[in-house]
């Protein structure tokens, strides 16, 4: 069964940097499918951070970046703000599926 | 403005059926894949369905596989999913999105709509 693995939570102070890590197979992102992540604000629907692997949709701060390499994933947030708690999931294709796959979601803490 | 609206969510019976739809603005769905994702309460996201642009192609979740059908009326701009035999689990939010391939990004999301199973 296709799945794409995340911690269930990090956690960092104010300014620090976290990184959220995405673990999938052959295939999803080991594929070579465009890695994608969202974040979901509480109460809210799921927003596009980051897409093809890399991207930032217009809006979306530089502190927020991506990288893939062979079958995993990360997000990575630097310079961490109370408004960053929220959510985080990751997403690719998968052709086992025949469509979206997503993580678990991590949930980011602000301390 | 580019917007998903979500609609016909609500409380429904074990084993009883319900039909949502997402209808579209600022953009026509035509040139885009829609899918179905949900979310139960406190729980992660969870893919459910998507469609092709014309509706020749459309995949489904196992968990939903031959109880849920996905399809679209682009002369509506609309995407619709019918749900029978709905049981506990499949109470959840349901979102709507669209792509400009199954392979790609999906954005933007409704705002969702939501679906309450109950005996």
């Amino acid at each position: 069964q296709a799945v794409l693995t995340q911690p269930p939570s990090v956690s960092g102070a104010p300014g620090q940097r976290v990184t959220i890590p995405c673990t999938g197979s052959d295939s999803n992102i080991g594929a070579g499918y465009d890695v994608q992540w969202y974040q979901q604000l509480p109460g809210t629907a799921p927003k596009l951070l980051l897409y093809g692997d890399n991207n930032r949709p217009s809006g979306v701060p530089d502190r927020f970046s991506g990288s893939k390499s062979g079958t995993s994933a990360s997000l990575a947030i630097t310079g961490l703000q109370a408004e960053d708690e929220a959510d985080y999931y990751c997403q690719s294709y998968d052709n086992s599926l025949g469509g979206s796959l997503f993580g678990g979601g991590t949930k980011l803490i602000v301390l | 403005q580019v917007q998903l609206v979500e609609s016909g969510g609500g409380v429904v019976q074990t084993g009883r059926s319900l039909r949502l739809s997402c209808a579209a603005s600022g953009f026509m769905i035509s040139s885009y894949v829609i899918q179905w994702v949900r979310q139960a309460p406190g729980k992660g996201l969870e893919w459910v369905a998507l469609t092709s642009y014309d509706g020749s192609n459309k995949y489904n979740a196992d968990s939903v596989k031959g109880r849920f059908t996905i399809s679209r009326d682009n002369s509506k701009n609309t995407v619709y999913l019918q749900m029978n035999s709905l049981r506990a689990e499949d109470t959840a939010f349901y979102y709507c999105s669209r792509s400009e391939s199954v392979h790609r990004w999906f954005d933007p999301w409704g705002q969702g709509t939501l679906v309450t199973v109950s005996s």
